[in-house]
């Protein structure tokens, strides 16, 4: 099955510096890449998400890259502010028969420092 | 519009307890997803249904975890003679995306925290 590995585990960065998080997958099959914000004891929370078809892909402060050859895709984070502290997650989707579930990274716990 | 709720937020039982933990999904949404997310780590893969249908099982743990979801709305997870081993956030979510090729965000419930003494 598909196995996600996601790098840092924890992240410190000063108020307005950029974060990076990189993760990669086993797969070659999967060809959606969602990546979540979940705030301590709150619920995952969807922030950007890519397909296969694209190699990047920036909503604002927030921006994915995905190299379908190397498989492996990164979060960018520029201009941080205190409120992006959180830990993010990354997933991929396996497409096989009609199932769509989500294989999660391990998580990275940003913390931005003001 | 609401989102996906989940209930009880909190759930503690005793070692050898069943339980039973209930997810809303968004209305009209067609596929939901039962994740389990033990602390620090990220969502684990537990059951899918599309409507009334399970059509994968494959991540649930043990023969003592059993999804259902008759009506193709609401959703049970219950979890019979409780282990320690299954302390965890227990996470629904949902989805409409119902075919095959078709990419739809999930969307998360806030979780059932599930301690088991």
């Amino acid at each position: 099955g598909e196995n996600v590995e996601q790098h840092p585990s924890t992240l410190s960065v000063q108020e307005g510096d950029s974060a990076v998080i990189k993760c990669t997958y086993s797969d070659s099959a999967s060809n959606y890449f969602p990546w979540y914000k979940q705030e301590l004891g709150k619920r995952p929370q969807l922030i950007i998400d890519i397909r296969s078809n694209v190699g990047e892909k920036k909503d604002q402060r927030i921006a994915v890259t995905l190299n379908k050859t190397a498989k492996h895709f990164s979060l960018h984070i520029t201009e941080t502010q205190p409120e992006d502290s959180a830990v993010y997650f990354c997933a991929a989707s396996i497409s096989s028969g009609s199932a769509r579930q989500l294989t999660f990274g391990s998580g990275t716990q940003l913390t931005v420092l003001p | 519009g609401a989102g996906v709720s989940q209930s009880p937020r909190y759930k503690v039982a005793k070692r050898g307890q069943d339980v039973a933990l209930r997810c809303d999904p968004i209305s009209g949404h067609v596929s939901l997803f039962w994740y389990q997310q033990a602390l620090g780590q990220g969502p684990e893969f537990l059951t899918y249904f599309q409507n009334e249908a399970q059509l994968d099982k494959s991540g649930l743990p043990s023969d003592r975890f059993f999804a259902e979801r008759p009506e193709g709305s609401v959703s049970t997870l219950k979890i019979q003679r409780t282990q320690q081993e299954d302390s965890a956030v227990y996470l629904c979510a949902s989805s409409l995306a119902q075919a095959f090729g078709r990419f739809n965000e999930q969307f998360f419930g806030p979780g059932t925290r599930l301690t088991v003494l």
